[in-house]
């Protein structure tokens, strides 16, 4: 089975802040990779797959990038509305595994 | 607009068997280019995909829970389901039903989610 990182597992920044996200797989999955973002209470929402594509409706701020086994999220301006749990997951095969996920919140 | 809505008791006792209902509205789970998935999220922790499906009864299921699950397809009611068996507190969740797109693999539309509680 493959195995899903992530780093940092947490993170404080400020609002309009640009930051990253790292996620690695144990095995070369191409950019069958995507990410979600997840809010308390509320189910994941898509919002990058196939590694760099944008999910309709989702703002241009975030961006997805790597191939192989390293791929990255960006937030270019960090808004209120992100501060929220961010998921990558690999569709490669089967079983598609999470990562353990990132927590963002506000410093 | 698709919309998947989960349901099914919140409630399981030790040892028996959950069993959850995704129903479908919006769009047909016959539909050539998707698959139907559960996932599940322990209280206070991450995301683990339970398994998949295809409108044609073909199933992919997490090798860690294969031998306690079965997922199903009514597409007369536009609904499927899952089953767990032999259930214990490790199986307390919240239960996910989610729509993925079949080239990409990626979830794209998600139920809201139901909580399933295994307690005596």
């Amino acid at each position: 089975d493959i195995q899903m990182t992530q780093s940092p597992s947490s993170l404080s920044a400020p609002v309009g802040d640009r930051i990253t996200i790292t996620c690695r797989a144990s095995q070369n999955i191409g950019t069958y990779l995507n990410w979600y973002q997840q809010k308390p209470g509320k189910a994941p929402k898509l919002l990058i797959y196939a590694a760099s594509s944008l999910q309709s409706g989702v703002p241009s701020r975030f961006s997805g990038s790597g191939s192989g086994t390293d791929f990255t999220l960006t937030i270019s301006s960090l808004q209120p509305d992100d501060f929220a749990t961010y998921y990558c997951q690999q569709s490669f095969n089967h079983p598609f595994a999470f990562g353990p996920g990132t927590t963002v919140d506000f410093k | 607009q698709l919309q998947l809505q989960e349901s099914g008791p919140g409630l399981v006792k030790p040892s028996e068997t959950l069993s959850l209902t995704c129903t479908v509205s919006g769009g047909s789970i016959s539909s050539s280019d998707h698959y139907w998935d559960w996932i599940r999220q322990p209280p206070g922790k991450g995301l683990e995909w339970i398994g998949s499906m295809y409108y044609s009864g073909t199933t992919y299921y997490n090798p860690s829970l294969t031998s306690r699950v079965t997922m199903s397809v009514d597409t007369s009611k536009n609904q499927f389901s899952l089953k767990l068996s032999s259930v214990t507190a490790a199986d307390t969740a919240v239960y996910y039903c989610a729509r993925t797109y079949g080239s990409g693999s990626y979830l794209d539309s998600w139920g809201q989610g139901t909580l399933v509680t295994v307690s005596s």
